[in-house]
């Protein structure tokens, strides 16, 4: 059983550029979830995808935006990156149930922004 | 928003101690993950307890959803326990729920 996979491992981009994170969830989830852990913190909710919509957002700008596809996976994508947007970006799965539901998290992309 | 703090913020042992590891929240939560994230930054789960107490192996949780904290204890702790340790709650939000992290507990187990 797969669990929760995330790609690319380590990322380096440039301030300005666009990123696209990808995360397959693991078998028999339909939720995924998006955190961004700067380094020595929590990590931080971004926002949450089921049915293909965006169902919670965290307090992150616009610049923030994702996607889900018919097979569950989703993409997180970051426009006009800043150097503070480099951090750990985390993907974690569950499954829909009625607001109770355990969360799997994938091993993480790293982002570093120069 | 809800607030999550755990305390103690860092922690060093020496493998074998015990130890006990607080998350307070302050509101009510529908759901309370714990987790271990390890050094190469992958958040392992170890317990799904939003309520009641649990136990697997050398761990084990307790959370007490009325007064609005868990616990989780390690028993005669070893090296490979050394990590970041977080509690995650699910509160309700408009139109459904949010995960809130606390900050973590750093634990540091020495030989």
């Amino acid at each position: 059983d797969a669990g929760v996979t995330q790609s690319p491992t380590h990322l380096i981009k440039t301030r300005g550029q666009q990123v696209t994170l990808r995360c397959s969830p693991k078998s028999g989830h339909d939720t995924v979830s998006w955190y961004q852990q700067a380094l020595g913190q929590g990590p931080q909710f971004i926002f949450q995808y089921y049915e293909e919509e965006e169902r919670q957002r965290g307090n992150f700008p616009d610049r923030f935006s994702g996607h889900q596809f018919p097979n569950y996976s989703s993409e997180l994508n970051v426009n006009a990156l800043l150097l503070g947007d480099s951090a750990l970006y985390l993907c974690a799965s569950s499954h829909w149930g009625e607001g109770f539901y355990e969360q799997y998290f994938g091993p993480g992309t790293r982002l570093t922004v120069t | 928003g809800i607030q999550v703090e755990q305390s103690p913020p860092d922690l060093i042992l020496q493998e074998g101690a015990n130890s006990t590891l607080r998350c307070n929240f302050s509101d009510s939560v529908n759901n309370l993950q714990w987790f271990h994230q390890n050094p190469w930054g992958q958040l392992i789960n170890l317990f799904y307890i939003p309520s009641g107490t649990k136990q697997n192996g050398r761990l084990s949780a307790t959370t007490v959803a009325t007064e609005r904290y868990s616990l989780l204890y390690i028993s005669s702790s070893q090296t490979t326990d050394s990590g970041v340790y977080f509690c995650a709650v699910e509160a309700p939000s408009t139109g459904g729920f949010k995960t809130i992290f606390g900050a973590g507990t750093r634990l540091f187990v020495k030989a």
